[in-house]
């Protein structure tokens, strides 16, 4: 079964410091990647995605993701953070090219950006 | 264009117990997914339907049911409430179909059901 860890629970930074949350999945095949973010009270949205292609993503609000395959690994970076990406972050997996759709989430890292 | 939308928002049960909820996923998605979320556990898989039949199942009791309606709206179900179902119960659309599984998918706001 396939299983996602996410390495940090809680990161505090402060303003405009550098953000790297890691992500690691065990699943030997072809894998789509994600990651969502939870703002309170709010629902989960994605950030960004990852199917195929150029390993580096880009996604909203400023964030990126590398997707490093031998290592299994899909960290979320943003070179400078703001008060507003106080939130919870989740990594999710799914199987590509399955017969059915679901998402395996890592237990999320909630982010803390004082100002 | 319409998110997907989840009722009730809030609700209170008590031990013992049966709750449905309700899902209306994005228009012309036919996939849709139900995930419980808690502190301690995270966000587990329930279970996905498309067109009208589960096609996975996550690892939850058989208290735990749901079923598909022709126009894609899902309702999930939990018989005789435990304390231990109190969580964020949350409904996700997406896009895929028979094979093609290469996109995301919407999450509703969800349901927090609250067992007392």
């Amino acid at each position: 079964a396939q299983s996602v860890s996410q390495h940090n629970h809680h990161v505090i930074l402060s303003e405009a410091a550098s953000l790297e949350l890691g992500c690691n999945y065990s699943y030997g095949g072809t894998v789509n990647l994600f990651w969502y973010v939870q703002y309170p009270g709010q629902h989960l949205q994605l950030l960004l995605k990852y199917f195929s292609g150029d390993p580096l993503v880009k996604g909203i609000k400023g964030f990126e993701a590398e997707f490093i395959k031998s290592k299994f690994s899909f960290n979320l970076r943003k070179p400078s953070v703001q008060w507003s990406d106080t939130a919870e972050y989740f990594c999710a997996v799914n199987r590509g090219g399955g017969s059915n759709y679901k998402l395996t989430f890592g237990k999320g890292t909630l982010l803390t950006v004082n100002p | 264009k319409a998110g997907v939308t989840q009722t009730p928002r809030y609700l209170i049960k008590t031990r013992g117990q049966q709750v449905t909820l309700s899902c209306s996923p994005i228009s012309g998605h036919r996939s849709v997914s139900w995930y419980q979320q808690t502190p301690g556990q995270g966000l587990q898989f329930l279970f996905e339907y498309f067109s009208e039949t589960q096609r996975n199942k996550g690892n939850f009791p058989g208290r735990f049911s749901g079923r598909q309606f022709s126009n894609s709206r899902s309702e999930m179900n939990v018989s005789t409430l435990e304390l231990g179902d109190s969580a964020l119960y949350l409904c996700a659309s997406s896009l895929v179909t028979g094979t093609f599984m290469n996109t995301e998918a919407f999450f509703g706001q969800g349901t927090r059901l609250t067992v007392v």
